[in-house]
């Protein structure tokens, strides 16, 4: 059973960059044609996603957001990552990774997530 | 942009609830469902508009298509009082609807 963790500082300064790791355990983040992601939940609100990547680094960025993100992985930890620069108040949220799961349909969807991990943007 | 109605519900157990999402723009039936407890990451229902992820109770239902979708709980349960969120995995940036949260009358 494939389950992701988050792990990261949880504040950061106003301007700086946010780092996040997705640890993955009970698969290869290599061994299916799933992407992995981040999606992000300010307090009190809904979810926005930011972004994905396959395990050969072909991306998917949300525009709203692509100027400031980048998502690598790394294969040989079994991980991926998600920094985002110059940020500010608004994107004070819990971020969540996750894995996007498809089927040979074409329909994809988000499953498993893991628990998140909170951000805050102050000084 | 996918919009829920309505924004928030109180339904008492046993009670048969329904959710709508519409889409802004046709997404053939590329959408899901998913239910989010407070304090907890979202948990995944339904895709493809209709079919049930393994392990979801039958009560659950969805449908719908082009545009209008609905996610149903046939008998309301004490576990089912969360937030419920659509989203579509037809057009990228992948987006989500902003929320039905089920509250206990």
């Amino acid at each position: 059973q494939v389950q992701l963790q988050e792990s990261g500082p949880g504040l950061v300064n106003p301007s700086e960059t946010l780092s996040l790791t997705c640890n993955v355990s009970g698969d290869s983040i290599s061994s299916r044609n799933d992407y992995w992601g981040w999606i992000r939940q300010p307090p009190g609100k809904g979810l926005e996603w930011i972004g994905s990547i396959y395990y050969n680094g072909h991306t998917y960025y949300n525009p709203s957001l692509k100027s400031r993100v980048t998502i690598s992985v790394d294969t040989s930890k079994n991980h991926f990552s998600l920094r985002l620069s110059s940020v500010t108040a608004a994107d004070t949220a819990v971020y969540y990774c996750a894995r996007r799961e498809g089927n040979y349909r074409g329909y994809n969807w988000f499953d498993p997530w893991g628990q998140g991990t909170l951000v805050t943007v102050s000084s | 942009q996918l919009t829920q109605t309505p924004s928030s519900l109180s339904a008492s157990v046993g009670d048969r609830v329904t959710i709508t999402c519409r889409a802004s723009q046709s997404i053939s039936t590329h959408l899901n469902w998913y239910q989010q407890k407070p304090g907890k990451a979202p948990k995944f229902l339904m895709y493809a508009a209709s079919s049930l992820q393994s392990g979801v109770p039958s009560r659950f239902s969805g449908s719908g298509s082009g545009t209008d979708f609905s996610l149903t709980i046939s008998s309301l349960q004490p576990e089912d009082f969360a937030t419920y969120y659509c989203q579509q995995s037809y057009i990228i940036p992948w987006t989500f609807g902003q929320g039905t949260k089920v509250e206990i009358k």
